[in-house]
């Protein structure tokens, strides 16, 4: 159970273009959705918080403007990476919590964005 | 600010020996701690919790200790396999914000 579906897994596009993640809770009702940025070798970066029908709540220093979240079922949240550059390569990861908040998060296998 | 982090950037350990890998946090008010695995290419998968009322958690194979006098807490792996080897994470959780903070990872080698 608690399976957390990510898609797609890689992605590639030019400089300029704009990117959608898809975060799906397979098997369980997602009331509060994460989603984290991890550079190689590096640790999870927690990016934005979001409750299902209501606005995303971002960590300081990320724009919310580049980083668009929707979080519009209780199964589903994306993310999109507007006018995406280079130094927003990068391995995205989601992670979905059913019901209360102290219970652990469940992650999807995150998609890896390569920006030409 | 909060912090969580790892003693050791990598740890190899002999096939079918015990692992333990340890992590240390620094605000007091963390109360939920959890380890997760990641495999290369993949998120992270859960593997045990502990709250901050409890020293000791088993589950399979693994063991979770917290010590909140040193604010330390460490994971053990039991007889270690070769699937075992992957990046593990230790988060700590503070009841205020519910926010996960992720230590920096022990790379785990299982040595044939």
């Amino acid at each position: 159970g608690a399976v957390v579906s990510q898609h797609p897994s890689w992605v590639i596009c030019k400089s300029g273009t704009s990117v959608k993640i898809e975060c799906r809770s397979l098997d369980f009702q997602a009331t509060t959705m994460f989603w984290y940025r991890q550079f190689p070798k590096q640790s999870l970066m927690l990016m934005a918080t979001s409750n299902e029908g209501s606005k995303a709540t971002y960590e300081q220093g990320v724009e919310k403007d580049k980083f668009l979240i929707n979080h519009a079922s209780l199964t589903l949240s994306t993310l999109t990476v507007t006018s995406a550059h280079p130094e927003d390569s990068s391995f995205y990861i989601c992670s979905a919590r059913a019901g209360s908040r102290d219970q652990p998060q469940h992650f999807g296998d995150g998609t890896r964005l390569s920006i030409l | 600010g909060e912090s969580v982090g790892l003693h050791l950037p990598t740890l190899s350990v002999q096939e079918g020996d015990n692992s333990i890998i340890n992590c240390a946090y620094s605000n007091s008010a963390s109360d939920y701690f959890i380890w997760y695995k990641q495999e290369s290419g993949k998120g992270p998968q859960f593997i045990i919790d502990i709250r901050s009322n409890m020293d000791k958690r088993q589950g399979q194979r693994v063991t979770v200790l917290l010590n909140k006098t040193v604010k330390h807490l460490s994971l053990q792996i039991a007889a270690t396999q070769p699937g075992d080897s992957a990046v593990y994470f230790c988060a700590g959780v503070t009841s205020g914000t519910y926010k996960y903070i992720f230590g920096t990872g022990t790379r785990l080698k299982v040595l044939a």
